[in-house]
């Protein structure tokens, strides 16, 4: 199984700054089909199902504010929110689905500080 | 609108068995995969493994392969997660989720699990 090692496991970020989540894979999801990383962002608030943030590493999905972004270096990405809001407040995983399994990270805790 | 909505909660005793349903509407649900995610209390998202109800090629999670079965009927847009013996251990949040596709030069490539199912919690004890 590919591995997805997710850090911090929580963060404390004050109102309109940036928060940056690391998320590392233990192989790489870099498709040759497309030349795409096979790695999404969610975010998961308190009594909610998962909400696609970002696909192939840097995609955002539609409706998504552009203070998400997703960024890919080797096998390690990133999820920044350049200017945190109250309603950002969530869990946040990485996913790779390159290959079954579908593996997810632990999870990023995102507070206001 | 695209959604998917799934069965309510579910209470079962210990060797019970179980099968919870997730309905597509709004997209043709014959040509995208569906998945399903355990969410264990206060942990994190696991995928259990994903399924085409097109033609119901299925690829389990290892981890779950031999614990659960899924299945579709396409007559009415549905996909299931099924258990033949409930444990304590398979209390949890499951969701279902689209594996979104997109058409690119002749060729589909998956792009995440775009629209969830609002879940349906699972409780099994004695």
């Amino acid at each position: 199984d590919i591995v997805m090692t997710q850090s911090p496991d929580s963060l404390a970020v004050s109102l309109g700054e940036r928060a940056t989540v690391n998320c590392k894979s233990s192989q790489s999801v870099l498709s040759s089909s497309n030349n795409k990383n096979y790695l999404a962002w969610f975010q998961q608030k308190p009594g909610q199902p998962p909400k696609l943030l970002i696909y192939w590493a840097s995609t955002r999905e539609s409706g998504v504010p552009d203070r998400f972004s997703g960024s890919a270096s080797g096998t390690d990405f990133t999820l920044t929110i350049s200017s945190l809001q109250t309603e950002d407040v969530a869990v946040y995983y990485c996913q790779q689905y390159y290959t079954n399994p579908w593996t997810f990270g632990q999870g990023t805790k995102v507070e206001i500080k | 609108e695209v959604q998917l909505v799934q069965s309510g909660a579910e209470v079962k005793k210990p060797g019970e068995s179980l099968k919870i349903s997730c309905k597509g509407s709004g997209y043709s649900f014959t040509s995208y995969w569906i998945g399903w995610v355990r969410q264990m209390p206060g942990k994190g998202l696991e995928w259990m493994g994903i399924m085409y109800p097109g033609d119901s090629d299925t690829k389990y999670s290892p981890s779950f392969q031999g614990q659960v079965t899924m299945s579709a009927d396409k007559s009415i847009s549905s996909a299931y997660l099924q258990w033949s013996s409930l444990k304590a251990s398979d209390t949890a949040m499951y969701y279902c989720a689209r594996g979104g596709q997109q058409l690119v030069n002749g060729d589909y490539y998956f792009y995440g699990m775009d629209v969830w199912g609002q879940g349906t919690t699972v409780t099994v004890s004695s």
